[in-house]
């Protein structure tokens, strides 16, 4: 079945080193992936997104990479900061507009001061 | 997160009562999506909407949980005899009529605790 899941459920940075968050995905046939940031008690927030048929997308500060070959993402964060300490789920969508997303366990990033 | 509004944020039930869950996607957004996130877990779909249609409602329990987004007002997720196990964050998102790569924005959730 469809599954999304993250590699490691809890990452320790420190202040101003570089974040990387992974993803595996199983359903090949996935088109639409997006990053979400989770803060304790809120709704998920939009990072970033990418297309199946791009293999990376920068934002502000953020970097997401994907390798169809692996059915793999990750997020890169640049200059990791406090405020980015949060639960970060990579999320697919299937193809044919279902609208519905499969989300992974999610990883926990801890930025140490 | 800006513009889907849902409530109420928290909600307290004992066991048997129903809950009702309302959501307000934003505006100019015609498709409603809820989800269900446990403690610790990721998010689980329950359910796509569209004004008046239940487009997929795969990851709904069969029994006592049903959603509706009727052509005026708020989607509705209603829980009827809740139980124990209810007790989750539901988190309602929105998106404008699905194209490739079309964002689909969240709420803040309503938190639901069954004692």
């Amino acid at each position: 079945g469809e599954s999304v899941g993250l590699h490691l459920p809890t990452l320790s940075v420190q202040e101003g080193d570089n974040s990387i968050i992974n993803c595996a995905y199983s359903n090949s046939a996935s088109d639409y992936f997006i990053w979400y940031k989770q803060e304790s008690g809120k709704g998920p927030q939009f990072i970033i997104d990418i297309r199946s048929n791009m293999d990376k997308r920068q934002g502000q500060r953020v970097t997401v990479l994907l390798n169809k070959t692996v059915k793999h993402l990750s997020l890169q964060i640049a200059a990791t900061q406090p405020g980015d300490s949060a639960v970060y789920f990579c999320a697919e969508r299937g193809s044919g507009n279902t609208g519905k997303l499969i989300f992974g366990q999610g990883t926990t990033l801890q930025v140490k001061p | 997160n800006a513009g889907v509004m849902q409530n109420p944020r928290h909600l307290v039930r004992r066991r048997g009562q129903e809950a009702r869950l309302r959501c307000s996607p934003m505006k100019g957004h015609s498709h409603v999506y809820w989800y269900r996130q446990l403690p610790e877990e990721g998010l689980k779909f329950m359910v796509y909407l569209q004004k008046e249609n239940i487009i997929d409602e795969s990851g709904m329990p069969k029994e006592r949980f049903s959603a509706e987004f009727p052509k005026e007002g708020p989607s509705i997720l209603r829980i009827q005899q809740v139980v124990r196990g209810d007790s989750a964050a539901y988190f309602c998102a929105s998106s404008p009529p699905l194209g490739t790569g079309n964002t689909i924005y969240f709420g803040e959730g309503s938190w639901l605790t069954v004692v």
